[in-house]
């Protein structure tokens, strides 16, 4: 069955201590993206992957990185967790970045940064 | 930059009815437009995609057309049912500049189907 699968579902975690978030597609795609989805602000991208080795920021990168070091995962890190980040997080991956591509959406991750 | 609005905002019928959710993008420059489904708190399911040449996509109950030169598309659900309460949202995949392959969302469409 094509996923995209995220974990945790739900992160509790404090102000400064660094976490990860796991996302992986078992669709061999090459394009991959985090969003995250505050109310009243909708779904923004935070970064994106065009395939192995390659990424770059999207419209909100600020207090994230990425890592793509194989082709299925693509983490996002959070390396000092500030309370504005608590937020619904979701990963996504298309087959490439342009035409006849569908985006799957990973179930999502809630965090709370207290 | 790509700007997609939704509009109405939310929508509340009874069960049976004949509905058209629809969602406006600002650039034209687009690959496809995919309208998704998401429920409370949870995921979003993939209801439809429309490719940048086509003007209309079926699914079942579901039916979405693209008018692209003039940045319009719309969702058309038939025969409303209660299991269909949901956000609709609707996102465009830039075709050039700064939105190249990025999905834009609108804000949504909230949907009650009354019993």
């Amino acid at each position: 069955e094509a996923q995209v699968t995220q974990n945790p579902r739900y992160l509790i975690t404090v102000t400064g201590k660094k976490l990860t978030v796991t996302c992986s597609q078992n669709m061999n795609h090459e394009y991959m993206s985090w969003y995250r989805q505050d109310p009243g602000l909708g779904l923004r991208q935070i970064y994106y992957s065009m395939n192995v080795e390659v990424t770059d920021k999207g419209d909100v990168p600020e207090g994230y990185k990425v890592s793509r070091k194989e082709k299925r995962n693509f983490p996002l890190i959070l390396e000092s967790p500030s309370p504005n980040q608590t937020s619904l997080y979701f990963c996504a991956s298309s087959l490439n970045r342009q035409g006849n591509t569908e985006a799957f959406f990973g179930q999502g991750t809630r965090l709370t940064v207290v | 930059k790509q700007e997609v609005t939704q509009i109405p905002a939310a929508l509340s019928v009874p069960e049976g009815e004949n509905l058209v959710l629809n969602c406006s993008f600002t650039d034209s420059a687009i690959y496809n437009l995919q309208w998704f489904r998401q429920d409370p708190g949870k995921g979003l399911t993939s209801l439809l995609l429309i490719q940048s040449s086509q003007r209309e996509q079926t699914s079942g109950r579901l039916n979405a057309s693209l008018d692209k030169s003039s940045g319009r598309s719309t969702l058309y659900i038939a025969a409303s049912q209660p299991g269909d309460s949901a956000t609709y949202l609707c996102a465009p995949r830039g075709g050039g500049g700064t939105s190249y392959g990025k999905l834009t969302f609108g804000q949504g469409t909230i949907l009650t189907v009354h019993p």
